[in-house]
Formats: structure tokens, sequence, C-alpha cells
């Protein structure tokens, strides 16, 4: 089974709106991963966040982590069509060297 | 370019044979994971290799094996394939054998048919 689970599954959005993904996961971890995958092809590194951090920034994109609730959420604001992708958060189940990812959030911005 | 290669990157095979999938980790990089992405099933984790011995295993079917050679490349073994077995197949490196960012390569489309 996952380890984290993506909600929304899809998510449609206006160009400019701001887009919000949420993970949850069950286990403890040492850290919490976002990936985006663009159709078909691999995924690529977003953003890490440290189990000892609460929130972290990198350009338009802003990850929250509730190490209480064993939940994440992904901020993508002013979005762009070029947004248009699947959104993964991928933790390492603590103690393990897995690196299990959720069921994903299917991303899409309209122009 | 995330500077893992995986070759080939589309494979079309008969039920009952067998495949094998290979990956070229960035350069430096010791820890190789394998994933199986399909519609239905999401990403699965398979296995995860570090420094050529195997550091953790997913659900990674009894027919399917994996090895990591001595100059880190990585091969997945998919043997006594089944139309299920269809799926994209990702491996991913990371420098060390702990979770950190991981590198995905373009993927493999295997088709069984």
């Amino acid at each position: 089974s996952q380890q984290g689970e993506e909600d929304p599954q899809a998510l449609s959005i206006q160009e400019g709106e701001n887009a919000t993904m949420n993970c949850s996961y069950k286990t403890s971890i040492n850290n919490l991963q976002w990936y985006r995958q663009n159709s078909g092809r691999g995924l690529v590194h977003l953003i890490l966040i440290r189990s000892n951090e609460r929130e972290k920034h990198s350009g338009r994109l802003r990850v929250t982590l509730d190490t209480s609730k064993k939940s994440s959420s992904l901020l993508i604001t002013a979005s762009r069509a070029a947004d248009t992708a699947s959104y993964f958060c991928a933790t390492d189940a603590g103690s393990s060297y897995k690196l299990i990812f959720g069921s994903g959030t299917r991303l899409l911005v309209r122009p | 370019d995330s500077g893992v290669t995986q070759t080939p990157k589309h494979l079309i095979t008969a039920t009952g044979q067998r495949v094998t999938l290979r990956c070229s980790p960035r350069s430096g990089d010791l820890s190789v994971y394998w994933y199986q992405q399909s519609l239905d099933q999401g990403l699965q984790f398979l296995i995860q290799y570090y420094n050529g011995e195997e550091r953790a295993k997913g659900n990674i079917l009894e027919r399917f094996s994996a090895q990591q050679f001595p100059d880190l490349h990585s091969e997945l073994n998919l043997s006594s394939l089944e139309l299920g077995d269809s799926a994209l197949y990702f491996c991913a490196s990371s420098p060390t054998g702990q979770s950190t960012e991981a590198f995905f390569g373009q993927g493999t489309r295997l088709t069984v048919v």
C-alpha cells in the first residue's frame, strides 16, 4: 500500500490562480519530498522538507509539514499552463531506506 | 536531463518471456531505486540497492529480480511476463543510501502482449 495519499486526486484551475495539494502519510518520517511528473516522463524533484521543519519555500512553491497530523501541503502560487503535471509526495517511511510515493494529484492549469 | 540513463526506452514482448531493463545512475550516486508505474497502481517501490548491496525491498514479485554491479549500474530482470506487468519502469539514483533527493530516468515502457 502507498505510504502517502494525495488529495485531491485531480485539480483544475485557471492560470494565475493558486493550487494547493495535500499529502497524508502513515508512519514517522525523516523527511518528505514533492516531485512533479509530466505525462509519461520521469519524476523531477521539487522540494524536500525535513521532519523538524514546518515550512519551506522555493520560488513559487511553498511546502508545509505537520508531523502531528502526518500531513503536508504543496502550494503553487500564480500558476502557469506549464505547471500542468502530476504532483507526488514521497516519504522515507521512517527508519527504512525506502522512498515511497503517494498516489499523486493531477493538476491542470487552463490558459 | 537528470543524468540517469535507462535503456531501452520502449520494449514490447510476449507473455512468458524474460526481459532485462538497464539503468546507469548519475555519476557519483551510490544508490539506485527501481519503481513500477501503472495506471491502476500508481508508483510502486520495487527495490533499492546501495553500493552493490540490496538495501530495501518493496512489493517486488518473485518473478522479478535486480542487481547492482561494481560499476554501479543496475539491471532489473522480469521473467515469466504477464499482461499485468505492462507498465512504466523507472530507475532513480541518489548520492547516499538514505532518502535524499532522487534523480529519475525517463523510464522504460514495457508492453506485454
